[in-house]
C-alpha cells in the first residue's frame, strides 16, 4: 500500500481510557507530523518528527504522547482525554522537515471522547 | 508567530463561474504558500503552491497569485465544476519549516450544477 495510512479511522473512548492512533507512511519520507482538525478551526500542528526525533511540540497537553519508533511509523498515545479533544487527527509526512514541499496527509482518525 | 487569515469562510457559485479565495499572512519571512483541497471525508491534498520569488502560477483551471508587498495570496478557480466542491485551505511557511505551515481556517466551496 502506498501513501499515508492511519488506523483506526474512527475511535470512541471514555475519559479514563487509554488508546493509540497509528500512522504509517510508505513514501520514504523523513519527516512525520500530527495535526488536529476541529470544526471551524484551522489545522493545528501538534508534533513534528524528523528522522525519528521529535523536533517540535506545539504546547500540546501531556495527555497526548507521540512515539516514532522508525521513520515509517508514528503513534499518538491518548490517555485521560477531555471531550474537547474530540476531533479529526491527521497524520502527514514530507520528504524532509527542513525543506519546502508537499505535505502528504492520511485520511485521519476521527476521535470522539465521551 | 505566523498568522494566516482566509476569506470567505463559505463560497457558493454556479457551475462555470469563477471562484476566488483570499489569504493574508503576517510574517514577511514566509516564502512558501501551498493550497490544499479537502473533499468531504477525505484527506487534504495539495493542489497548487507558490514560492515568494514568483508572482503567479497556473495549472489548468487553477491559479495562485502572490503579492509579497501586501502579504496576501489568492486562489483562482475558473470554469468551476461540481467536483470542485470541497474545503480549501491556504497555508504559509518559511523555507526551513515547510512541515510547520500555518493554515488558514478554510473555505467551503459549493459549486451548484
Amino acid at each position: 500500500e502506498t501513501g499515508v495510512t492511519q488506523t483506526p479511522r474512527h475511535l470512541v473512548m471514555g475519559m479514563t481510557n487509554k488508546k493509540s492512533l497509528k500512522c504509517e507512511q510508505h513514501l520514504g519520507h523523513n519527516a512525520m507530523y500530527w495535526y488536529k482538525q476541529s470544526a471551524k478551526k484551522p489545522l493545528e500542528l501538534m508534533f513534528v518528527y524528523s528522522l525519528e526525533e521529535r523536533v517540535e511540540n506545539n504546547s500540546v497537553p501531556s495527555r497526548f504522547s507521540p512515539e516514532c519508533p522508525n521513520s515509517s511509523h508514528l503513534f499518538l498515545h491518548l490517555h485521560t482525554l477531555q471531550p474537547e479533544d474530540s476531533a479529526l487527527y491527521l497524520c502527514a509526512s514530507s520528504q524532509d522537515e527542513g525543506t519546502t514541499g508537499e505535505l502528504f496527509f492520511g485520511e485521519g482518525s476521527r476521535l470522539t471522547v465521551l | 508567530g505566523e498568522n494566516v487569515e482566509q476569506h470567505p469562510s463559505t463560497l457558493s457559485v454556479q457551475e462555470g463561474d469563477s471562484a476566488v479565495i483570499k489569504c493574508t499572512y503576517s510574517d514577511s519571512a514566509s516564502n512558501y504558500f501551498p493550497w490544499y483541497k479537502q473533499e468531504l471525508g477525505k484527506r487534504p491534498q495539495l493542489i497548487i503552491d507558490i514560492r515568494s520569488n514568483v508572482g503567479e502560477k497556473k495549472d489548468q483551471r487553477i491559479a495562485v497569485t502572490l503579492n509579497k508587498t501586501a502579504k496576501h495570496f489568492s486562489l483562482h478557480i475558473t470554469e468551476t465544476q461540481p467536483e470542485d466542491s470541497a474545503v480549501y485551505f491556504c497555508a504559509a511557511s518559511k523555507d526551513t519549516n515547510a512541515g510547520k505551515s500555518t493554515f488558514g481556517d478554510g473555505t467551503t466551496l459549493t459549486v451548484k450544477p
